[in-house]
């Protein structure tokens, strides 16, 4: 079956600091990937998608490629802010013909000024 | 509301009750999505609606778990004989939905806390 493994938090930085948060995926299929971010008291959010091999995600000063042959999709943000800190989640849809997502566990950001 | 709304937001029952949540997408919206995110954890498939039909129903834990989506707009997700371990946030989302991706939106979700 599908599933995604993300890094496990909490993870904590300093305002300023790189970000990376690694997500491997297992699907069938060629899957879409995305990042979901949940920042506090509000509801998930689409941070970031890509739909094929090595296409590149970014949105808000955060990337992620879509790498197949490691079957990776890694969240990197050069300079986080205090604003970053939420948790983060890695998803993917498996075909398009069923559009559930399978998400990862989730990494929790906290930064610190 | 321009977005996804879940009402209540908040619900305790005691174990053993029926529970009634419900999802209103945005307007428009083809596909409607139920996750389930228990504390700590990633949101889970429940269950998947395309206008009225629901299409995938394969992530319901139960047959105490239930959905519809009479008119292809609201939804509810009911649960019925509600045991602790169904204590979560409960999130609908929904999506223009085609035959390609298209973004998921989702409500603030209801927390069910079963004692």
């Amino acid at each position: 079956g599908n599933s995604v493994t993300q890094m496990e938090g909490p993870v904590t930085l300093s305002e300023e600091a790189f970000l990376t948060i690694n997500c491997t995926y297992t699907a069938t299929g060629y899957p879409s990937l995305f990042w979901y971010v949940q920042y506090p008291g509000e509801g998930l959010q689409l941070l970031l998608k890509a739909t094929k091999a090595d296409d590149k995600g970014s949105n808000k000063g955060f990337e992620a490629t879509y790498r197949k042959e490691t079957t990776s999709f890694h969240l990197e943000k050069g300079s986080v802010q205090v604003s970053d800190s939420a948790v983060y989640f890695c998803a993917l849809i498996s075909d398009f013909g069923n559009e559930k997502l399978t998400f990862g566990t989730g990494t929790r950001l906290t930064i610190i000024p | 509301g321009a977005g996804v709304s879940q009402s209540p937001r908040y619900k305790v029952a005691k174990r053993g009750q029926d529970v009634a949540l419900r999802c209103d997408p945005i307007s428009g919206h083809v596909s409607l999505f139920w996750y389930q995110q228990a504390l700590g954890q990633g949101p889970e498939f429940l269950t998947y609606f395309q206008n009225e039909a629901q299409l995938d129903k394969s992530g319901l834990p139960s047959d105490r778990f239930f959905a519809e989506r009479p008119e292809g707009s609201v939804s509810t997700l009911k649960i019925q004989r509600t045991q602790q371990e169904d204590s979560a946030v409960y999130l609908c989302a929904s999506s223009l939905g085609s035959q390609v991706y298209n973004e998921q939106f989702f409500g603030p979700g209801t927390r069910l806390t079963v004692l």
